[in-house]
């Protein structure tokens, strides 16, 4: 079964950019499927942050598109999302899953000074 | 204005039937809006259950199944268990972009 772990920093400064790395393990991240980031801010539902194919096409949600990147390390076998200039309603437990089925744990990031 | 919709919260008794929906409000569901069906129990990440309207993982409990009924995405639950107590929220794409439901909570009563 495909494994992914979130890793990052669990607090970051308003205006700031906020980077994660998911490291699957298990599978190889450019043999196929889709590779998926989304949030849950605290107490509420889930929210679409954008995907990475096998083959390195993005899909991104409209409302952060201005925001994010993601991209993949095929020699780690990682995905990582960049969102920059962050605020406190970027405060969220942020995963990342893949279309194989496989979720990570969670990593919860705060923004906050 | 919500543009995936789901039903806020649903009760079902033990043993009984209950389905769950989810509604682009743009659109008519078909399987080309690839609708996925995810759990999640509190204090849990989420799992995946249903994926490309029908289509089930190994750990998907038998009694779960997705299809596609008026319209809309479907997550029918055929016999309730205590355990299946949690949040559901479907995902599809709508309006051209993958958006999640609000989440159904089900209460198992």
């Amino acid at each position: 079964q495909v494994q992914l772990h979130e890793s990052g920093p669990g607090l970051v400064k308003p205006s700031e950019t906020l980077s994660l790395s998911c490291t699957v393990s298990g599978y190889s991240i450019s043999s196929g499927y889709w590779w998926i980031w989304i949030r849950q801010p605290p107490g509420k539902g889930l929210e679409w942050i954008g995907s990475i194919s096998h083959s390195g096409s993005t899909n991104y949600s409209p409302s952060l598109q201005s925001r994010i990147s993601i991209s993949s390390d095929t020699s780690r076998n990682q995905f990582s999302l960049t969102l920059t200039s962050v605020t406190a309603a970027d405060t969220a437990v942020y995963y990342c899953l893949t279309s194989a089925g496989g979720w990570g744990q969670g990593t919860l990031v705060t923004v906050s000074s | 204005q919500a543009v995936v919709t789901q039903e806020p919260s649903l009760t079902v008794s033990p043993g009984e039937t209950v389905t769950l929906t989810c509604a682009c409000i743009t659109a008519v569901v078909t399987s080309g809006h690839y609708p996925y069906w995810f759990q999640q129990k509190p204090g849990q990440a989420p799992r995946t259950l249903i994926h490309d309207t029908t289509n089930k993982h190994s750990w998907t409990p038998a009694r779960f199944s997705g299809s596609l009924l008026g319209g809309k995405a479907a997550l029918t639950l055929s016999g309730a268990q205590p355990e299946d107590e949690a949040a559901y929220y479907c995902l599809i794409t709508c309006s051209g972009a993958r958006i999640f439901g609000g989440g159904t909570k089900l209460t198992v009563l």
